[in-house]
């Protein structure tokens, strides 16, 4: 089953916060968040385990609560090169991924 | 710089045709998926091996699409015979680990269109 990120899309302005959110209809073993800038590939940011195990780039943060089913990605003090699209994907079974449709953000100037 | 290499890169071919994609993984990793991205349905997993031992292609249509890894340096996904539907962008993506417990290194793509 898909993740259902929000939101679809967001604007933002250089320096401005955003929050992404990804959110499960089955208990998750494992989190991970990827951004596509267009016409490129997808390139990982951060894992987060199951227990708490982070594994990402120290500019990045986000957090996994494990009760909800629910995964947040925290972008603080935006700059041009964070626009982009963001992909969460979920593993259920520890085995594979199964992304999220995108939250697509843009910043301006 | 370790990458994973695709090719080609483009492809445009008619309806009916063989397609054959390739992949060159990060040497070293012995985890190795095919994606497909397209604009109605995003990222989809059609299959990954792990060791070059396939483990789960449920995403794909087995009817049209197989995927191989006839060595460690090359995976392979065909497409027999292709349709207008199988339009879209495949990547390739490799990672050393077990489970999904690692980083997965994306291919830069292989755009097909089928006419």
């Amino acid at each position: 089953q898909q993740p259902v990120q929000s939101p679809q899309a967001v604007i933002l302005r250089e320096g401005e916060d955003a929050v992404i959110n990804c959110s499960s209809s089955k208990a998750l073993y494992s989190v991970h968040w990827y951004r596509q800038k267009h016409g490129e590939a997808p390139v990982f940011l951060m894992i987060l385990l199951k227990g708490g195990e982070q594994k990402g780039h120290e500019k990045i943060s986000a957090s996994f609560n494990e009760k909800k089913q629910q995964s947040s990605l925290y972008l603080t003090a935006s700059q041009l090169s964070y626009s982009g699209t963001y992909f969460c994907g979920t593993d259920y079974a520890g085995n594979m991924l199964t992304f999220g449709g995108g939250t697509r953000l843009m910043v301006k100037p | 710089d370790a990458r994973v290499t695709q090719t080609p890169r483009h492809k445009v071919t008619e309806m009916g045709q063989e397609v054959t994609m390739r992949c060159q993984p990060i040497l070293g990793h012995n985890t190795v998926f095919w994606y497909r991205q397209t604009m109605m349905q995003g990222l989809e997993l059609l299959a990954y091996f792990r060791n070059r031992a396939p483990l789960d292609d449920s995403g794909m249509p087995k009817d049209r699409f197989s995927a191989e890894m006839p060595d460690a340096t090359l995976a392979t996904l065909k497409i027999q015979p292709s349709e207008p539907r199988d339009s879209a962008v495949y990547f390739c993506a490799s990672g050393l680990g077990t489970g999904t417990k690692f980083e997965q290194f994306f291919g830069p793509g292989t755009r097909l269109t089928v006419l």
